[in-house]
């Protein structure tokens, strides 16, 4: 199965601050990456999908990059609404793999 | 308006076997372009993937899980169905159901119902 590492675990950040999360993954699964945000309580919701196309409806804010093994979910101006866990998801082959999750608190 | 929901026991006992339920509207299991996953998350940690189920009925089932799942669909019920045979507390989590759409988004999750909690305890 394809492992899928997220860094950091935990990201503490203030309102307007640029955010990276990057994804590892253990083999080259091309673009065949999804974003997703989760809120306490809530399903899991599609941000990013194939490594850097916007989902409909998701801000402008929200962007990603990367292929192959590495790839990043960038915040550009971090808003309220914006705190939460973000899981990437791997796609290029079943065993579909998630990562461990990323929180990001405020600061 | 696409929607999933989930629905089966909220109390399961150890050994048992586990019978959940995904009711789909707003689009047909028969879609070649759609599949749909059954995913869960233990309290306070990670997504946890499953099992999957094609429009074709191919299915696929997680690795380390797989001598305990059966995923199975009823097109005109517009229902997806996982069983989990020997429940274990380790197992207590809220299992979701997602829709994957190749065209839309080349296999990832755009819809998700709203999870169902089951709790593994005698």
């Amino acid at each position: 199965d394809i492992q899928m590492t997220q860094s950091p675990s935990t990201l503490s950040a203030s309102v307007g601050d640029r955010v990276t999360i990057t994804c590892r993954a253990s083999q080259s699964i091309s673009s065949w990456l999804a974003w997703y945000q989760q809120k306490p309580g809530k399903a899991p919701k599609l941000l990013i999908y194939k490594a850097s196309s916007l989902e409909s409806g998701v801000p402008s804010r929200f962007s990603g990059s990367g292929s192959g093994t590495e790839f990043t979910l960038t915040i550009s101006s971090l808003q309220p609404d914006d705190f939460a866990t973000y899981y990437c998801q791997q796609y290029n082959s079943y065993s579909l793999t998630f990562g461990g999750g990323t929180k990001v608190e405020i600061k | 308006q696409v929607t999933l929901k989930e629905s089966g026991p909220v109390l399961v006992k150890p050994t048992e076997t586990l019978t959940l339920t995904c009711t789909v509207s707003g689009f047909s299991l028969s879609n070649a372009r759609m599949g749909v996953s059954w995913i869960r998350q233990p309290p306070g940690k990670a997504l946890e993937w499953l099992a999957h189920i094609f429009s074709n009925d191919e299915k696929s089932y997680s690795t380390s899980l797989k001598s305990r799942l059966t995923i199975s669909k009823d097109t005109s019920k517009s229902q997806v169905v996982l069983t989990m045979t020997n429940m274990d507390p380790v197992d207590t989590a809220t299992y979701y159901c997602a829709r994957t759409s190749t065209e839309e988004t080349g296999g990832a999750y755009d819809y998700w119902g709203q999870g169902t909690l089951v709790t593994v305890s005698s």
